[in-house]
């Protein structure tokens, strides 16, 4: 049982390179979320989904496009890479259950992203 | 709106209490949580504690929560140096999946 596990851990792009970035969980979790992390300003929603086939849009979603093709999966694109979106990127799942729950949030262990 | 808030750093010697404050907005937040990043890791869920409850305990950690000033706080009693890391308070509003997160506080334990 991994967990959640994201790909790549670290990745250094050009301004305007696009990429993907990879979530999977094993848990059969029907919610997952993409966080970003920068200093000082703790963690920002990016987008997230509530079940396979279904993408919203977080706090901070601008130039960030999202995929949810499998259940188990979760992807983040950036289409036209900038500077602003170098960052720490953190995927979470939960599960759906809900009632009195306390819905803990499983985390991956992070992707490093820097645009030159 | 939506701001969960938090001291940045906060220094304690190695055997002391360390107490770490959160303030947050939503008052109707069902279940506030902490969660423990350590280095070059994602986070871990540490403790929560549920909107009808004013205190928890669990081992070392204590959570205090006053809803009537939205002020959450987690003591570590007898803090360790593997303690140094950065916690983050989060609330849950009802009604939503999303969590709202606070800017983190760097504890640093000193030998």
């Amino acid at each position: 049982n991994a967990g959640v596990t994201q790909t790549p851990k670290f990745r250094v792009l050009k301004t305007g390179q696009s990429m993907t970035l990879l979530c999977a969980q094993d848990m059969n979790h029907e919610y997952m979320y993409w966080y970003r992390q920068d200093p000082g300003m703790g963690l920002r929603l990016i987008h997230y989904s509530v079940g396979e086939g279904t993408t919203a849009k977080g706090e901070v979603p601008d130039g960030y496009n999202v995929s949810r093709l499998k259940k188990q999966n979760f992807l983040l694109g950036l289409e036209s890479a900038a500077p602003s979106q170098t960052s720490v990127y953190f995927c979470a799942s939960r599960t759906g259950t809900s009632g009195g729950a306390y819905n803990e949030q499983f985390f991956g262990p992070g992707t490093r992203l820097t645009v030159l | 709106g939506e701001d969960v808030e938090q001291s940045l750093f906060l220094s304690v010697r190695e055997g002391d209490s360390s107490v770490i404050n959160c303030t947050y907005t939503d008052s109707s937040s069902t279940y506030l949580y902490w969660y423990k990043q350590e280095p070059g890791a994602g986070l871990q869920l540490l403790t929560y504690i549920f909107s009808n409850m004013d205190m928890k305990q669990d081992q070392r950690l204590t959570v205090l929560l006053n809803k009537k000033d939205k002020h959450l706080s987690l003591r570590i009693a007898d803090t360790q140096t593997g303690d140094s890391a950065i916690y983050f308070c989060a609330e849950r509003p009802p009604g939503t999946y999303k969590y709202i997160f606070g800017t983190g506080t760097r504890l640093k334990v000193l030998a």
